[in-house]
């Protein structure tokens, strides 16, 4: 168990409508991830927040992606009208950013399939 | 691009031997990082390696790093069936870099 959780571990969706993916991450980190994955391919970066702020989100994530970390400690993910492209695994994983170890730590992922 | 490239995308070995895979990236680095991914999970962390370091131990895991050259490599000595996974590596350029990746090494143990 490394800490991270993420809910729900899988959603099955109907195209067209919006998930809304939860991360709670390891209490003492500031920095939180969410990367998308497919079949194959490395996690491929999406947003990432150093405690409440967003500091950046990729140039390749529509305008249907939104995600928040309101209090700087859990964050959420929605993509809004989704797509069958949007299937994947969403990973959330959290880490700090000063001392001596600033890895990262993952979440077990969400799986979402949209049919 | 601030991803790190593995090389070889793939690699399949016999039980017992070892794998060495390496990763190039482009500018200096505060330190590179090494991840496994088990299918269908998320990624591990297994190492980190500082600029000022050049060789890492862990357990049967050996990274080296060779800043002139940018590039680092992952040695697994005597490789077991559970070692079957894809491996990737994390170049950061400061300690507050975001962390990304590449398309990884897949690694796969003949039984």
């Amino acid at each position: 168990d490394t800490g991270v959780s993420q809910d729900p571990r899988h959603k099955i969706t109907k195209r067209g409508q919006n998930v809304t993916f939860r991360c709670d991450p390891i209490s003492e980190h500031n920095r939180l991830y969410w990367y998308r994955q497919t079949l194959g391919q490395g996690p491929e970066f999406l947003t990432y927040f150093q405690n409440e702020a967003q500091l950046e989100k990729s140039r390749l994530l529509s305008d249907r992606f939104s995600a928040e970390r309101p209090k700087g400690s859990f964050s959420t993910l929605e993509i809004q009208r989704t797509e069958q492209g949007d299937s994947a695994m969403y990973l959330c994983a959290s880490s700090k950013t000063h001392g001596e170890n600033t890895e990262a730590f993952f979440g077990q992922g969400t799986r979402l399939t949209v049919v | 691009s601030q991803q790190g490239e593995e090389d070889p995308q793939a690699l399949s070995i016999q039980e017992g031997e070892n794998a060495t895979m390496n990763c190039s990236y482009k500018t200096s680095i505060n330190n590179l990082q090494w991840y496994r991914q088990n299918s269908g999970r998320g990624l591990v962390h297994l190492i980190l390696i500082r600029s000022n370091e050049r060789e890492k131990h862990s357990g049967r895991l050996r990274v080296t790093l060779d800043t002139s050259k940018k590039s680092s490599s992952l040695l697994i000595t005597a490789s077991r069936a559970a070692d079957t996974a894809s491996y990737f590596c994390a170049p950061l350029y400061s300690s507050a870099s975001k962390i990304i990746f590449g398309s990884g090494t897949r690694l796969s143990i003949r039984p």
